[in-house]
């Protein structure tokens, strides 16, 4: 256990629908990354945040929004969705500087039918 | 062109071999690497850090970063079935937390 909990761990819904994916961080860590890994794409950075804030931005699509709550749990948005949304999204989360890497929870496999 | 290029494998060899994995990448502000293991259906985790050139030594793994060429390496020694996983290298630059990932070379240690 990584100590980075993710909740549900599978999620199947259809196209159009919207869908709320739960992140916990471990304890003490103030910074929560988002990221999306499809087969094709491999791991790409969605969004980070850092006690609360937005600190940084990939290429998140305008159809998904996240955010981080005062007890530094986080919550990604993904509406209007579509077959292609259909990846693994995984939260991680570090102390602080996440350039020394950060931990990663076991992912939330989502399939849009 | 992607910035960080990781040959997918498969890759495929016996036990107790030593097994060699490479990134190169073309993003010159890259200072941080690591090497990541992902086990089927798990979430990534961190094997390897290092900051800068040079070498890192971490029991039957060794992570060597050459800057001037933009290479990096993964050593396994006296590889194992339980290494049999994805590894992925992933990078950043100074002031910026996001971590690129190559796609990752799948690895199989045949018993």
């Amino acid at each position: 256990d990584s100590g980075v909990t993710q909740t549900p761990k599978h999620l199947i819904t259809a196209t159009g629908q919207r869908v709320t994916l739960r992140c916990s961080p471990r304890s003490g860590d103030l910074s929560v990354y988002w990221y999306q890994q499809s087969l094709d794409q491999g791991l790409q950075f969605l969004i980070q945040y850092y006690n609360g804030e937005e600190r940084a931005k990939g290429n998140i699509l305008e159809r998904f929004s996240a955010q981080q709550f005062p007890d530094l749990h986080s919550e990604l948005n993904l509406s209007s969705l579509e077959l292609g949304d259909s990846a693994l999204y995984f939260c991680a989360s570090s102390v602080g500087g996440g350039n020394y890497g950060y931990t990663f929870g076991s992912g939330t496999r989502l399939t849009v039918v | 062109q992607k910035e960080v290029e990781q040959d997918p494998g498969p890759l495929s060899v016996p036990e107790g071999a030593i097994v060699s994995l490479n990134c190169t990448y073309s993003n010159s502000a890259f200072q941080y690497f690591m090497w990541y293991r992902q086990y089927s259906r798990k979430g990534p985790e961190l094997l390897m850090y290092t900051y800068s050139s040079g070498n890192k030594e971490d029991g039957r793994f060794t992570a060597q970063v050459d800057k001037s060429s933009k290479y990096i390496s993964l050593f396994i020694r006296d590889s194992q079935p339980s290494d049999s996983a994805t590894y992925l290298c992933a990078m950043s630059a100074p002031g910026n937390e996001k971590l690129t990932f190559g796609t990752g070379t799948r690895l199989t240690i045949i018993p």
